[in-house]
């Protein structure tokens, strides 16, 4: 079974920084691009950011460009993204989902599956 | 502001079909595959429809989807009260090069 888990989660002040993990198992990991898309509480789906297979392209929301970093590890299955200047705004629940297939173009913007997800509290 | 154009929300009775809409352009819905997620709360988004119209393994052909130039539609008959959720679409936008997720529409069963 496919199987993606986020931690790293916790509370920060604004300005601060922490670092989130998505460890993948049941699957190829290297043979696929990841995302990771939050929830604000009580609000819609924002995507993030994408890495493709080997890391070599990266792809970031205007929202978050500049402030946060998408990577990967294939020898850990691990994809990681490091957020850094947080806002009070980026305060939301965090999930990583496997990307089924992209081209040197394009990807199919299809998510599957997801991590449970883990919270990130920006507040003083 | 969402990219993808959805209800806020949408009813109807068990046994009943409902239908949601997502409007995009032609950098989104209208030249790239579009797939829906069906989110109950405390749990993560969950796969219901791919490559417009496909479904997942283990998912109840209830659940329909369908493209038309830049929108794309969500169909789901015999409602359940266990239908009961947010419902959300997602292509990749090819100018953006970004992800897109509609703002959701919250079905209620009543």
């Amino acid at each position: 079974e496919e199987q993606l888990a986020e931690s790293g989660g916790g509370v920060v002040q604004p300005g601060g920084s922490l670092r989130l993990s998505c460890a993948a198992s049941g699957f190829t990991f290297d043979d696929y691009a990841i995302h990771w898309v939050r929830q604000s509480p009580g609000k819609g789906l924002e995507w993030l950011s994408l890495i493709d297979w080997d890391g070599r392209r990266t792809f970031y929301a205007n929202s978050v460009k500049g402030r946060f970093t998408i990577s990967r590890d294939n020898s850990k299955n691990s994809v990681y993204l490091e957020m850094n200047n947080l806002r009070t705004e980026d305060t939301a629940l965090y999930f990583c989902a496997k990307e089924e297939y992209c081209s040197s173009v394009k990807c199919d913007g299809r998510f599957d599956p997801w991590g449970q997800g883990t919270l990130v509290t920006v507040s003083s | 502001q969402s990219v993808l154009t959805q209800p806020p929300s949408v009813s109807a009775a068990p046994g009943q079909t409902v239908t949601i809409s997502c409007s995009g352009s032609g950098s989104n819905i209208g030249n790239n595959y579009v797939s829906w997620y069906q989110q109950v709360p405390g749990a993560a988004p969950k796969l219901l429809i791919y490559d417009n119209y496909k479904r997942p393994s283990g998912i109840s052909d209830r659940f329909s989807g369908s493209r038309s130039g830049t929108s794309a539609t969500l169909g789901i008959s015999g409602l359940q009260t266990g239908d009961e959720a947010d419902y959300y679409c997602a292509t990749w936008d090819s100018s953006l090069s970004e992800g897109v997720f509609g703002g959701g529409t919250k079905l209620t069963v009543l």
